[in-house]
């Protein structure tokens, strides 16, 4: 089965420290998303594009959050500076449109 | 976008067949409901979508009603494995699929 694919899968860091995480979208897929997960607030909506071009990133704050999509293949989420309360599960899910969404297994990051 | 409500938890025994109901009073026209599975560690993985009556496929069934104002997730025979996080959402297919997640509803098969 394809999958979709984010590196790393583990990621530990200061607080301030760039971080950057990575998602190859399934061949073919035409929508990208981003989502993160806490305990607290569970599993949020960060941003989305469709054929590479940002659709909504309203779930994102802006002042520290950037989401990419540099080719078809790669999707990037960059956090810069890092903050401890940024420490969550990311996910990356692709898809096309009207067909469900197929997500990775994600990037835990903790901000120290 | 329509919020869904679902049930916090249930419990379950394996073999027997569990239904998971949400609400989703807001649904609009062009809205698909869709329900995926999620285990510790990992990203949620879709089980099912539909629009109206009855779907079906090898691990699940969804029923919605005429007014598809709910839908009922039933998983025939669980096991062990199948205690995960089930979520419902609703959203427009022909929008990207955006999705907003509740907070699910958790599923613990016992023996």
């Amino acid at each position: 089965d394809a999958r979709v694919t984010q590196t790393p899968r583990h990621k530990v860091t200061e607080m301030g420290q760039e971080v950057t995480m990575r998602c190859q979208p399934i061949l073919g897929h035409n929508t990208v998303f981003w989502y993160r997960q806490t305990m607290m607030q569970g599993l949020e909506l960060l941003a989305y594009f469709r054929n590479r071009a940002p659709l909504d990133d309203s779930g994102m704050p802006k002042d520290r959050f950037s989401a990419e999509m540099p080719d078809a293949t790669l999707a990037t989420l960059k956090i810069q500076p890092s903050e401890p309360r940024d420490s969550a599960v990311y996910f990356c899910a692709s898809g096309l449109e009207n067909q469900p969404q197929h997500f990775g297994d994600g990037t835990r990051l903790s901000i120290l | 976008l329509a919020k869904t409500t679902q049930p916090i938890s249930m419990d379950s025994y394996e073999g027997q067949e569990v239904n998971i109901t949400c609400s989703h009073n807001n649904i609009a026209t062009n809205d698909y409901i869709t329900w995926y599975q999620q285990f510790p560690s990992q990203g949620p993985r879709f089980i099912i979508q539909g629009y109206k009556t009855k779907v079906t496929n090898e691990v699940a069934s969804l029923f919605i009603p005429a007014d598809r104002k709910s839908s009922t997730l039933s998983l025939p025979r669980v096991s062990l494995s199948d205690t995960a996080v089930y979520y419902c959402l609703v959203g427009d297919a022909e929008y990207g699929n955006k999705l907003v997640f509740g907070a699910g509803t958790i599923l613990r098969v016992k023996s």
